[in-house]
């Protein structure tokens, strides 16, 4: 599984966009990018995924480049119950199963 | 929308005791997983179990630790032992398997809280 690169921290405020991105300079072919979204005593959730360009869906949009080598989650309008850990995997899953390989992730704080 | 139950949420044991920490996966999904997490650290892979039999497991999932899916719904993780340092977050987590063009996301349950006393 490639290895990924994501700041440790991020502030913001009520109703901004926040953007959080990812490097993955090591992604394969095969691989594809998921985020996942964990808030204290609380399992993972997914929230997206993709392989190339761009992906929306009713609570992100995941820009990846051409070169596919970063990607960025987009969060519009976030809400202080956005705070929470934020988690980018990259990895092909081929055989059916896989494991995902957590690395420190994002730490998301939204202010008043 | 269909979720991975986890049972108990908070389990405290002595040390040495056996403990075994109970999941219902998504009903269609074939493949399962635990994962641990302690304290302030990272989500950190156990096992993947798929057709009843393990599929991978890490490092940390030595001979004390067993899965088991007794039944068409449930699916167990039993350490034998228990040490001190098994108290973390255990997360189970399901997925219906490769899709055709994408790969389907794992769910997780909320996890146990297991403390060793």
């Amino acid at each position: 599984l490639a290895k990924t690169t994501q700041p440790i921290s991020m502030d913001s405020y009520e109703g901004q966009e926040v953007n959080i991105t990812c490097s993955h300079n090591n992604i394969a072919t095969n691989d594809y990018i998921t985020w996942y979204q964990q808030f204290p005593s609380q399992g993972p959730r997914f929230i997206i995924q993709g392989y190339k360009t761009k992906v929306t869906n009713e609570v992100a949009s995941l820009f990846i480049p051409a070169d596919r080598k970063s990607s960025t989650l987009s969060l519009p309008r976030v809400s202080l119950s956005d705070t929470a850990v934020y988690y980018c995997l990259v990895g092909a899953f081929s055989g059916g199963y896989n494991k995902l390989i957590f690395g420190a992730g994002t730490r998301l704080a939204v202010h008043p | 929308e269909p979720e991975v139950t986890q049972t108990p949420s908070h389990q405290v044991t002595q040390m040495g005791q056996e403990v075994i920490l109970r999941c219902v996966p998504i009903s269609n999904h074939l493949y399962f997983y635990w994962y641990r997490q302690i304290l302030g650290q990272k989500v950190e892979f156990l096992v993947s179990f798929y057709n009843n039999e393990i599929s991978e497991k890490s490092e940390i999932f030595d001979d004390q630790f067993s899965v088991e899916r007794p039944d068409g719904s449930n699916f167990t993780l039993k350490i034998r032992s228990t040490k001190l340092e098994d108290s973390a977050m255990y997360f189970c987590a399901s997925t219906q398997g490769q899709g055709l063009r994408s790969n389907q996301p794992q769910h997780f349950g909320d996890g146990t809280r297991l403390s060793i006393l």
